[in-house]
């Protein structure tokens, strides 16, 4: 396996329901992103990670979103009482600190809350 | 103001032209840009990285970056249908060139008619 790889690849939900994510980075790189994406917008940076530890968390991130990457290798993303403006796609990318952080994005997880 | 700036388009070429995209930002310390392709419905994928100023080819593609006048380019020569994307221009967080976070733009509409 080359590529990040996400799972997954959709989700439907009911408005209240938590729902978790995976992400496995491609196994050399350190660092790993989470992004969303809504329909013609560009990806919005949620959070990222350096090894096991996260580093920065976006100020418009709601306390029901958390992420953990407990190994330093691959991350879970958990949404917690889902809301209706929580569908988007979630896009995960994993980069190599020292090769100017190129990110390289896994498929996405589509999440629908009805 | 957004801090990465693109125009939504669509932009229309017949196949065979040259596509020219454009991508502006705010933060004059970014060190990274990069330029992705989107399919619909696809995660992004990377096309082009440039660092410094001046052009860097690949194929068919040009970045061409600019940072006194913080704009960066993207030139598509002898453009084909199956490049008919969206096109987003990414740029790193800047103030520090390994803090990892990439900023992206909107998104230009590419269609390449035949």
């Amino acid at each position: 396996d080359t590529g990040v790889s996400q799972d997954p690849r959709h989700k439907i939900t009911k408005r209240g329901q938590n729902v978790t994510f995976r992400c496995d980075p491609i196994s050399e790189h350190n660092r790993l992103y989470w992004y969303r994406q809504t329909l013609g917008q560009g990806p919005e940076f949620l959070t990222y990670f350096q090894n096991e530890a996260q580093l920065e968390k976006s100020r418009l991130l709601s306390d029901r979103f958390s992420a953990e990457r407990p190994k330093g290798s691959f991350s879970t993303l958990e949404i917690q009482r889902t809301e209706q403006g929580d569908s988007a796609m979630y896009l995960c990318a994993s980069s190599f600190q020292g090769d100017a952080d190129t990110q390289y994005f896994g498929p996405g997880t589509r999440l629908t809350v009805l | 103001q957004k801090e990465v700036e693109q125009n939504s388009g669509p932009l229309s070429v017949p196949e065979g032209a040259i596509a020219s995209l454009n991508c502006t930002y705010s933060d004059r310390v970014s060190q990274s840009f990069f330029w992705y392709r989107q399919y619909s419905g696809k995660s992004p994928e990377l096309i082009m990285s440039i660092y410094s100023n001046g052009d860097k080819e690949d194929g068919r593609f040009t970045a061409q970056l600019n940072k006194a006048s913080q704009y960066v380019s993207l030139l598509i020569r002898d453009s084909q249908p199956s490049d008919s994307a969206t096109y987003l221009c990414a740029v790193d967080s800047g103030y520090n060139t390994n803090a990892g976070k990439s900023t992206f733009g909107d998104g230009t509409t590419l269609t390449v008619k035949p």
